[in-house]
């Protein structure tokens, strides 16, 4: 099955900074990769998919990029309610779904 | 608007077996795949199931397969979890979830709340 690897695990941001996430996929996936943010006690909220396609309504502060194997999401000018944990799933039709450890962005 | 409700969660002792329900509206419920995403407490997301629009291909993680069946009722915009012979690492909030896709490889765009499965003795 193919595995998903996330890093950091935890990544301390001020408001402002422009944080990277990367996701990297034990083989490639194409571009069956989706980005998601949870925040504590809610469930996740679907922010990316295929890679770089914004879902409706999520700010273009956000974005996607990569595909095969690495992956990245950058989220430019950290808001103060874009401190959550996001999550990296692959969704290819020849492995079962998986998702990232997560990455926790936290106050620095 | 797109609302997912899931229900059947509790406490149950290891061996048992527990159902859970999922019920959707708020868009067309047999075009799109379902998914059953756990999470447990203080860790990450982890992927059950998922079933094609019309039932026609059921994907299962390796942790459950044998042990979960997913199935789905068009006519009542339901799709369900049978758990069976649980154990102690199956404890989770249990997260429904549609896909955006006919098929279960697609993303996820609406969540449930979640139903809480207990297993402990």
């Amino acid at each position: 099955d193919i595995q998903m690897t996330q890093s950091p695990s935890i990544l301390p941001a001020s408001v402002g900074d422009r944080v990277t996430i990367t996701c990297r996929a034990s083989q490639s996936i194409s571009r069956w990769l989706a980005w998601y943010q949870q925040k504590p006690g809610k469930a996740p909220n679907l922010l990316i998919h295929e890679a770089s396609t914004l879902e409706g309504g999520v700010p273009s502060r956000f974005s996607g990029s990569g595909s095969g194997t690495e992956f990245t999401l950058t989220i430019n000018s950290l808001q103060p309610d874009d401190f959550a944990t996001y999550y990296c799933q692959h969704y290819s039709s020849y492995s079962p779904v998986t998702f990232g450890g997560g990455t926790k962005v936290e106050i620095k | 608007e797109v609302q997912v409700v899931e229900s059947g969660g509790g406490l149950v002792q290891p061996g048992t077996s527990l159902r859970l329900s999922c019920t959707a509206s708020g868009f067309i419920f047999d075009d799109h795949a379902m998914h059953w995403v756990r999470q447990a407490p203080g860790k990450g997301l982890e992927w059950v199931s998922g079933i094609s629009w019309n039932s026609g291909v059921k994907g299962y993680a390796d942790s459950v397969r044998g042990r979960f069946t997913i199935s789905r009722d068009n006519a009542k915009n339901s799709v369900y979890l049978q758990m069976y012979s649980l154990r102690v690492e199956d404890t989770a909030l249990y997260y429904c979830a549609k896909g955006k896709g006919n098929y279960y490889d697609s993303s996820v765009d609406y969540w449930g709340r979640g139903t809480l499965v207990t297993v402990s003795s």
